[in-house]
Parts: structure tokens; sequence; C-alpha cells
């Protein structure tokens, strides 16, 4: 079974809109951390956000803001008024237990933003 | 240098030959991870050092990848008679450390070695 669930494999969106981008996890730890990455068309990786297990206060970060729900599994990515320079394929993580240990990408949501 | 870099950027190699993969993280990071992204497997976390040491070594796919960091800065990703499917891209990253604290655990990831295996 996925570790980690990324339902959506492309959404297109047009410039200015909203988007949410699932995240669904599953582990049986209590002490966990979930993450997003971004990779765009470039290539390069780029780290967004880390949240432990502990810390269910959801996030916010300019036009991004993460939504995480221990009842549902879910560590969602919501960009606010979507731009061009956002398409990229996005990534959801998750480390069990201790760090370096278990770690588990999801197969990520290519996200591209028409202008 | 300001950023993560790897080196090289592009390996080619034949199959059964040893690679050495280098990665200098940013000065002052203790954190430095090196990760893989291959079209088979998606991207994979493969190690971790906190200074010189590596906590767990189980994200390693096989006997034949060792890696190592001295000096708390310089790691060396190692693959031992290389396969086909060892294919990929290689990316390191480094953040200040692994605190608790959000700002100090910022990944920065390097431009990655292209890897090829004849």
């Amino acid at each position: 079974a996925q570790k980690v669930t990324q339902a959506q494999t492309e959404i297109s969106v047009v410039e200015k809109e909203d988007v949410t981008l699932d995240c669904v996890y599953e582990t049986r730890d209590t002490t966990y951390y979930l993450f997003w990455y971004k990779q765009p068309p470039s290539g390069e990786l780029v780290f967004l956000i880390r949240r432990n297990s502990f810390d269910e206060q959801n996030e916010i970060s300019g036009r991004y803001s993460w939504n995480f729900q221990k009842s549902t599994s879910s560590f969602n990515f919501t960009i606010t008024a979507s731009q061009v320079v956002d398409s990229a394929v996005y990534f959801c993580a998750l480390s069990e237990a201790q760090w370096g240990n278990q770690f588990y990408f999801g197969t990520g949501t290519s996200l591209t933003v028409i202008p | 240098g300001a950023g993560v870099s790897q080196s090289p950027s592009n390996k080619v190699t034949e199959k059964g030959k040893d690679v050495e993969l280098r990665c200098d993280p940013i000065s002052g990071h203790t954190a430095l991870y090196w990760y893989r992204q291959s079209l088979g497997q998606g991207l994979e976390f493969l190690i971790y050092f906190q200074g010189n040491s590596a906590p767990d070594k189980s994200g390693l796919p096989s006997d034949r990848f060792s890696a190592e960091r001295t000096g708390g800065s310089v790691s060396t990703l190692t693959i031992q008679r290389t396969q086909q499917e060892d294919s990929a891209v290689y990316l390191c990253a480094s953040s200040l450390a692994w605190t608790g604290v959000q700002d100090e655990e910022t990944q920065y990831f390097g431009p990655g070695t292209r890897l090829l295996v004849l």
C-alpha cells in the first residue's frame, strides 16, 4: 500500500485561481513528519515545508497554505491566486519516527498554471 | 559558493564500474541529505547526515551504495559495480540543522548529478 498518496496526477488552472493539491498519508507511528517539495521545469528541487505530527496548526506563507488534519491523515497544500511561476511538480512526503528513517515520497502532482 | 554544489554534473559510466558523486553543502550547514530521482522509481530519499554521522542507512538501495561525510562538510556517495537501474539524477541538499525550528531545517538543493549507466 502507498504510504503517501497524491491522487491528482495533473492539474491545470487559469492564472489567479486558487488550487489545492491533495496529500493523504498512512502511518502507525505517533511521531512523524510531513513535507512538501516543489520541482519546477528547471528540475531543481525546492523544499517548501516540514510539519511534525504534534503540530496541527495550519501554516500560511504568502500565497501558500497547508492544512494538516490528522483525523483524515491529510496534509493538503493550497496556492492562492496562482501564478504561472507556480507551474511545477509538487511532491508530498512522509518521514516516520526518527528523521532519516522510513522516508516516503508521493508520486507527485504536476500543476500547470495557464496565463 | 553560496549554494549547494554537486560534481560531476553528468556522469556516463559502463555497467560494473564504480562511481563517486560529490556534494559540497552550504558552509555551516550541519545536516546533509541525499536523494535520487529516476523514471522507474520516482523520487527516493537515500540517506541523511547530521555532522559526519548517518543515523540510518536503510534508505540506501543496496549494499553497493555507500556514503560518507568528512569534516562535517563534503559528502561522497559511492556506487560500486554500477547497474543500469542505478541511472538517475542524484540530488544533494543541506540544511542548517535538524532542531525542530522550521527555518533551520529548510533544505537547499544542489543541481544534481545525472548518472547514466550503459
